[in-house]
Protein backbone atom coordinates (compact mmCIF):
# COMPACT_ATOMS: atom_id res chain seq x y z
CA UNK A 1 0.00 0.00 0.00
CA UNK A 2 1.47 3.18 -0.98
CA UNK A 3 2.32 5.22 2.01
CA UNK A 4 1.14 8.72 -0.30
CA UNK A 5 -2.06 8.29 -1.27
CA UNK A 6 -3.67 11.27 -4.48
CA UNK A 7 -6.87 11.71 -5.45
CA UNK A 8 -8.71 11.58 -7.93
CA UNK A 9 -6.27 9.78 -10.21
CA UNK A 10 -7.60 11.42 -13.65
CA UNK A 11 -9.12 14.61 -13.84
CA UNK A 12 -10.71 16.34 -16.75
CA UNK A 13 -11.71 20.05 -16.48
CA UNK A 14 -12.84 22.83 -18.55
CA UNK A 15 -10.81 25.79 -19.55
CA UNK A 16 -11.50 28.20 -16.69
CA UNK A 17 -12.34 25.61 -14.03
CA UNK A 18 -10.80 25.73 -10.43
CA UNK A 19 -8.95 22.34 -9.81
CA UNK A 20 -7.86 20.57 -6.92
CA UNK A 21 -6.05 17.60 -6.40
CA UNK A 22 -5.20 15.86 -2.93
CA UNK A 23 -2.97 14.07 -1.10
CA UNK A 24 -2.54 12.19 1.87
CA UNK A 25 0.75 10.54 3.88
CA UNK A 26 0.71 8.55 6.46
CA UNK A 27 4.09 9.27 8.58
CA UNK A 28 6.07 12.43 9.30
CA UNK A 29 8.09 14.57 6.55
CA UNK A 30 10.42 17.08 6.79
CA UNK A 31 8.69 18.09 3.71
CA UNK A 32 6.38 17.85 0.77
CA UNK A 33 6.89 18.50 -2.82
CA UNK A 34 4.20 19.34 -5.31
CA UNK A 35 5.77 18.12 -8.96
CA UNK A 36 4.31 18.19 -12.79
CA UNK A 37 5.10 16.06 -15.10
CA UNK A 38 4.56 16.75 -18.54
CA UNK A 39 3.50 14.65 -21.24
CA UNK A 40 7.01 14.32 -22.69
CA UNK A 41 8.29 12.84 -19.54
CA UNK A 42 9.71 15.80 -18.40
CA UNK A 43 9.38 16.65 -14.23
CA UNK A 44 9.24 20.30 -12.88
CA UNK A 45 9.27 20.69 -8.75
CA UNK A 46 6.03 23.30 -8.89
CA UNK A 47 6.28 23.87 -4.51
CA UNK A 48 7.77 22.42 -1.28
CA UNK A 49 6.30 22.70 1.75
CA UNK A 50 6.71 21.87 5.51
CA UNK A 51 3.82 24.11 6.63
CA UNK A 52 1.09 26.10 5.77
CA UNK A 53 0.46 27.59 2.06
CA UNK A 54 2.40 28.25 -0.99
CA UNK A 55 1.23 30.27 -4.00
CA UNK A 56 2.99 30.97 -7.19
CA UNK A 57 0.72 32.60 -10.41
CA UNK A 58 -2.09 30.57 -10.86
CA UNK A 59 -1.14 27.39 -8.47
CA UNK A 60 -1.38 27.47 -4.52
CA UNK A 61 -0.69 24.47 -2.55
CA UNK A 62 -1.32 24.22 1.06
CA UNK A 63 -0.51 21.83 3.76
CA UNK A 64 -2.04 20.68 7.16
CA UNK A 65 0.80 19.06 9.13
CA UNK A 66 -1.84 17.63 11.75
CA UNK A 67 -4.45 16.11 9.20
CA UNK A 68 -1.19 14.70 7.19
CA UNK A 69 -3.25 16.42 3.92
CA UNK A 70 -2.06 18.24 1.06
CA UNK A 71 -3.38 20.16 -1.53
CA UNK A 72 -2.80 21.24 -4.74
CA UNK A 73 -5.28 24.15 -6.73
CA UNK A 74 -4.99 25.45 -10.21
CA UNK A 75 -7.56 28.75 -10.75
CA UNK A 76 -8.49 29.70 -13.95
CA UNK A 77 -6.78 26.35 -15.13
CA UNK A 78 -5.91 26.32 -19.14
CA UNK A 79 -5.06 23.17 -21.73
CA UNK A 80 -1.38 23.80 -21.17
CA UNK A 81 -1.83 22.74 -17.34
CA UNK A 82 -2.51 19.33 -18.55
CA UNK A 83 0.00 16.88 -17.15
CA UNK A 84 0.75 14.34 -14.55
CA UNK A 85 0.64 16.33 -11.02
CA UNK A 86 2.98 14.42 -8.68
CA UNK A 87 2.81 14.85 -4.55
CA UNK A 88 6.14 13.30 -2.75
CA UNK A 89 7.03 12.54 0.80
CA UNK A 90 10.22 13.66 2.54
CA UNK A 91 11.35 12.42 5.65
CA UNK A 92 15.06 12.53 5.45
CA UNK A 93 16.89 11.40 2.32
CA UNK A 94 14.12 9.01 2.14
CA UNK A 95 10.99 10.42 -0.66
CA UNK A 96 8.02 8.53 -1.09
CA UNK A 97 5.71 9.51 -4.18
CA UNK A 98 1.58 9.25 -4.87
CA UNK A 99 0.97 7.67 -8.05
CA UNK A 100 0.12 11.15 -9.56
CA UNK A 101 -3.15 12.63 -10.93
CA UNK A 102 -3.41 12.32 -14.76
CA UNK A 103 -5.36 16.68 -15.54
CA UNK A 104 -6.69 17.24 -18.66
CA UNK A 105 -7.76 20.54 -19.42
CA UNK A 106 -9.94 20.99 -22.23
CA UNK A 107 -10.51 23.93 -24.37
CA UNK B 1 23.56 24.18 -19.62
CA UNK B 2 22.05 25.41 -16.35
CA UNK B 3 20.57 22.54 -15.35
CA UNK B 4 20.69 18.05 -14.59
CA UNK B 5 21.57 16.51 -17.77
CA UNK B 6 21.44 12.28 -18.37
CA UNK B 7 22.71 10.97 -21.21
CA UNK B 8 21.93 8.90 -23.23
CA UNK B 9 18.42 9.84 -23.80
CA UNK B 10 17.35 6.86 -25.31
CA UNK B 11 18.57 3.41 -24.84
CA UNK B 12 17.31 0.05 -26.65
CA UNK B 13 19.66 -3.11 -25.36
CA UNK B 14 18.53 -6.80 -25.56
CA UNK B 15 17.62 -8.69 -22.36
CA UNK B 16 21.60 -10.00 -20.55
CA UNK B 17 23.20 -6.76 -21.55
CA UNK B 18 25.08 -4.46 -18.72
CA UNK B 19 24.03 -0.46 -19.55
CA UNK B 20 25.30 2.29 -18.29
CA UNK B 21 23.29 5.86 -17.40
CA UNK B 22 24.98 8.88 -16.79
CA UNK B 23 23.34 12.22 -15.06
CA UNK B 24 25.48 15.40 -14.78
CA UNK B 25 23.87 17.42 -11.58
CA UNK B 26 23.75 20.77 -11.33
CA UNK B 27 27.13 22.08 -10.45
CA UNK B 28 27.68 22.31 -6.82
CA UNK B 29 24.98 20.03 -5.83
CA UNK B 30 26.18 17.63 -3.35
CA UNK B 31 22.92 15.38 -3.25
CA UNK B 32 22.16 13.33 -6.39
CA UNK B 33 19.01 11.01 -6.99
CA UNK B 34 17.99 8.26 -8.71
CA UNK B 35 14.50 6.78 -9.68
CA UNK B 36 13.37 4.84 -11.88
CA UNK B 37 9.43 5.79 -14.03
CA UNK B 38 7.64 2.64 -15.22
CA UNK B 39 4.93 3.03 -17.75
CA UNK B 40 1.91 4.63 -16.14
CA UNK B 41 3.66 4.59 -12.60
CA UNK B 42 4.54 7.44 -10.63
CA UNK B 43 9.07 7.33 -9.87
CA UNK B 44 10.33 5.34 -7.82
CA UNK B 45 13.08 6.19 -5.63
CA UNK B 46 16.50 3.73 -6.52
CA UNK B 47 19.29 5.60 -4.72
CA UNK B 48 20.58 8.76 -2.83
CA UNK B 49 23.90 10.12 -2.87
CA UNK B 50 25.71 12.52 -0.57
CA UNK B 51 28.45 13.57 -2.47
CA UNK B 52 30.46 10.64 -2.75
CA UNK B 53 28.92 8.54 -0.75
CA UNK B 54 25.63 6.48 -1.13
CA UNK B 55 23.20 7.54 1.89
CA UNK B 56 20.29 5.53 1.04
CA UNK B 57 20.63 2.75 -1.24
CA UNK B 58 17.21 0.85 -0.20
CA UNK B 59 15.38 1.64 -3.39
CA UNK B 60 17.90 -0.39 -5.45
CA UNK B 61 15.78 -3.44 -6.73
CA UNK B 62 18.33 -5.94 -6.70
CA UNK B 63 22.36 -6.78 -6.83
CA UNK B 64 22.12 -6.30 -11.09
CA UNK B 65 21.53 -2.52 -10.14
CA UNK B 66 24.72 -0.34 -8.92
CA UNK B 67 25.47 3.16 -9.00
CA UNK B 68 28.57 5.31 -8.47
CA UNK B 69 29.43 9.28 -7.74
CA UNK B 70 33.52 8.75 -7.60
CA UNK B 71 34.14 12.62 -7.39
CA UNK B 72 30.62 13.79 -6.24
CA UNK B 73 29.41 15.56 -9.19
CA UNK B 74 28.68 12.78 -12.15
CA UNK B 75 27.12 9.97 -11.20
CA UNK B 76 26.57 6.52 -12.91
CA UNK B 77 23.96 4.06 -13.08
CA UNK B 78 24.77 0.68 -13.60
CA UNK B 79 22.52 -2.22 -14.71
CA UNK B 80 23.90 -5.54 -15.41
CA UNK B 81 22.34 -8.92 -16.90
CA UNK B 82 18.96 -6.60 -17.78
CA UNK B 83 16.10 -7.96 -17.98
CA UNK B 84 12.73 -6.58 -19.92
CA UNK B 85 11.10 -5.56 -16.68
CA UNK B 86 14.05 -2.90 -16.02
CA UNK B 87 12.34 -1.27 -18.93
CA UNK B 88 11.74 2.15 -17.94
CA UNK B 89 12.39 5.98 -17.72
CA UNK B 90 15.17 6.74 -15.33
CA UNK B 91 15.44 9.73 -14.24
CA UNK B 92 18.05 12.23 -12.30
CA UNK B 93 17.47 14.73 -9.89
CA UNK B 94 20.04 17.15 -7.78
CA UNK B 95 19.84 19.25 -4.95
CA UNK B 96 21.90 22.13 -3.28
CA UNK B 97 22.24 19.92 0.24
CA UNK B 98 20.03 17.31 0.12
CA UNK B 99 17.00 16.31 2.70
CA UNK B 100 13.96 17.83 2.23
CA UNK B 101 14.54 20.45 -0.17
CA UNK B 102 13.95 21.16 -3.53
CA UNK B 103 15.31 18.38 -6.30
CA UNK B 104 15.87 19.72 -9.96
CA UNK B 105 15.34 17.02 -12.45
CA UNK B 106 16.54 15.63 -15.35
CA UNK B 107 15.04 14.92 -18.66
CA UNK B 108 15.81 10.93 -18.16
CA UNK B 109 17.04 8.43 -19.70
CA UNK B 110 14.55 5.86 -21.56
CA UNK B 111 15.62 2.68 -21.18
CA UNK B 112 14.23 -0.33 -23.45
CA UNK B 113 15.35 -3.93 -23.22
CA UNK B 114 14.24 -6.14 -25.51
Amino acid sequence: KNEVEQSPQNLTAQEGEFITINCSYSVGISALHWLQQHPGGGIVSLFMLSSGKKKHGRLIATINIQEKHSSLHITASHPRDSAVYICVETSGSRLTFGEGTQLTVNP
Amino acid sequence: GAGVSQTPSNKVTEKGKYVELRCDPISGHTALYWYRQSLGQGPEFLIYFQGTGAADDSGLPNDRFFAVRPEGSVSTLKIQRTERGDSAVYLCASSLLGGGETQYFGPGTRLLVL
